[in-house]
């Protein structure tokens, strides 16, 4: 029943590592995207996607890959972790671009914890 | 979020009124967008407005746009102890694009 679902919810891992996060929606939005929450709670987007094409890419490192195999699908790779990509991840849904008034639906969050 | 500000803290005693407020930068923001955030969960879409409104109420929530100001404000009337939670404001600044303030965490107390 869950509208967006992030998986895993806490990652611990080791700097140096390469690691997936995977993001489904089952709400049959067009448009999904993927923020970045850090400590202070503040909220930036990374990606966005609309119909498995990338159509925001917020200067975000390149060693983050997101890759949409199909609209309900939005996974974001992460190669070579440092200490600071320790945050939380978020993904979200919307049916159309946000700028028709379109609601993003926010999944639970995946809490990444880099060593 | 550098175009969006908010203070960051707001202590409310059970059944008062809060005002949570932002400001924004970016004059072509089509819609105004209120988000809480409970802890350890993800965002949830509370109200919007848009831009061409200067009021909106849903039940305890009334939202405030004042656009020559750019200031957005949520007033949450007779607030409970589930109100406790982190606020934040967003305004549109493309289709694809939602820029989010950096959140006020709303305390309430008994």
């Amino acid at each position: 029943d869950t509208a967006v679902s992030q998986t895993p919810k806490y990652l611990v891992t080791q700097m140096g590592n390469d690691k997936s996060i995977k993001c489904e929606q089952n709400l049959g939005h067009d448009t999904m995207y993927w923020y970045k929450q850090d400590s202070k709670k503040f909220l930036k987007i990374m990606f966005s996607y609309n119909n498995k094409e990338l159509i925001i890419n917020e200067t975000v490192p390149n060693r983050f890959s997101p890759k949409s195999p199909d609209k309900a699908h939005l996974n974001l790779h992460i190669n070579s972790l440092e200490l600071g990509d320790s945050a939380v991840y978020f993904c979200a849904s919307s049916q159309d671009p946000q700028g028709a008034g379109e609601t993003q639906y926010f999944g639970p969050g995946t809490r990444l914890l880099v060593l | 979020g550098e175009d969006v500000e908010q203070s960051l803290f707001l202590s409310v005693r059970e059944g008062d009124s809060s005002v949570i407020n932002c400001t924004y930068t970016d004059s072509s923001s089509t819609y105004l967008y209120w988000y809480k955030q409970e802890p350890g969960a993800g965002l949830q879409l509370l109200t919007y407005i848009f831009s061409n409104m200067d009021m909106k109420q849903d039940q305890r929530l009334t939202v405030l746009l004042n656009k020559k100001d750019k200031h957005l404000s949520l007033r949450i009337a007779d607030t409970q102890t589930g109100d406790s939670a982190i606020y934040f404001c967003a305004e549109s600044i493309n289709d694809y694009k939602l820029s989010f303030g950096a959140g006020t965490t709303v305390t309430v107390r008994a």
